[in-house]
């Protein structure tokens, strides 16, 4: 069965830095396109960011650009976001997602996700 | 950026009726546009894929059509379990963006 599990989710305060963590099972990691989407409370689906399968692609949504970085483990079968200088507006429940392909294309199987709060 | 403009924002309808969801983009994106559902407390579900080809699982009364800037979700025969909030995504050019959702409530 495939399983995506996130982790890493927290309290955080403004100007902080977190690293989130989604462990993959099921499925051959080093083959699958990974990404990041988070709700915000009340809002709607906002796409964050993908990786390729190898590793050696990678995309922002603008908002994050430069305070986000996504990368991938094939030994741990680990997907991370290592999130910085966090704002208010970075609160949200924050999903990953594989793809079928080794290009991130559309997002086939989802984790449950793992919440981010920004809060003093 | 690509920007999809989904309506309408929530759409009221009765189990058995049909339901029609429009996505609009700002500038083409060919075939590469999907659907998902999204429940509360649930994790999104890719429905559609290539704007027209249903993901594995997805019953029949689920449809998609559509290309370039026009595509629309067709829910022939609404059943209980479709009551959620739908989202468009495009995946033709970076960044990928989703529509901002539409609210699919029972009447």
């Amino acid at each position: 069965e495939v399983q995506l599990v996130e982790s890493g989710g927290g309290l955080v305060q403004p100007g902080g830095s977190l690293r989130l963590s989604c462990t993959i099972s099921g499925f051959t990691f080093s083959s699958s396109a990974m990404h990041w989407v988070r709700q915000a409370p009340g809002k709607g689906l906002e796409y964050v960011s993908a990786i390729s399968g190898d590793g050696g692609s990678t995309y922002y949504a603008n908002s994050v650009k430069g305070r986000f970085t996504i990368s991938r483990d094939a030994s741990k079968n680990t997907l991370y976001l290592q999130m910085g200088s966090l704002r208010g507006e970075d609160m949200a429940v924050y999903y990953c997602a594989s793809s079928t392909s080794s290009w991130p294309l559309t997002m086939d199987v989802w984790g449950q996700g793992t919440t981010v709060t920004v809060s003093s | 950026e690509t920007v999809l403009t989904q309506s309408p924002a929530t759409l009221s309808a009765s189990p058995g009726e049909r339901a029609t969801l429009s996505c609009r983009a700002s500038q083409s994106v060919s075939s590469k546009l999907a659907w998902y559902q999204h429940k509360p407390g649930q994790a999104p579900r890719l429905l559609i894929f290539g704007a027209s080809t249903r993901a594995t699982g997805i019953p029949a009364r689920i449809s998609g059509s559509g290309s370039g800037t026009e595509f629309t979700l067709t829910i022939s025969s609404l059943q209980s379990e479709d009551f959620a909030v739908y989202y468009c995504q495009q995946y033709d050019n970076w960044p990928y963006t989703f529509g901002q959702g539409t609210k699919l409530e029972i009447k």
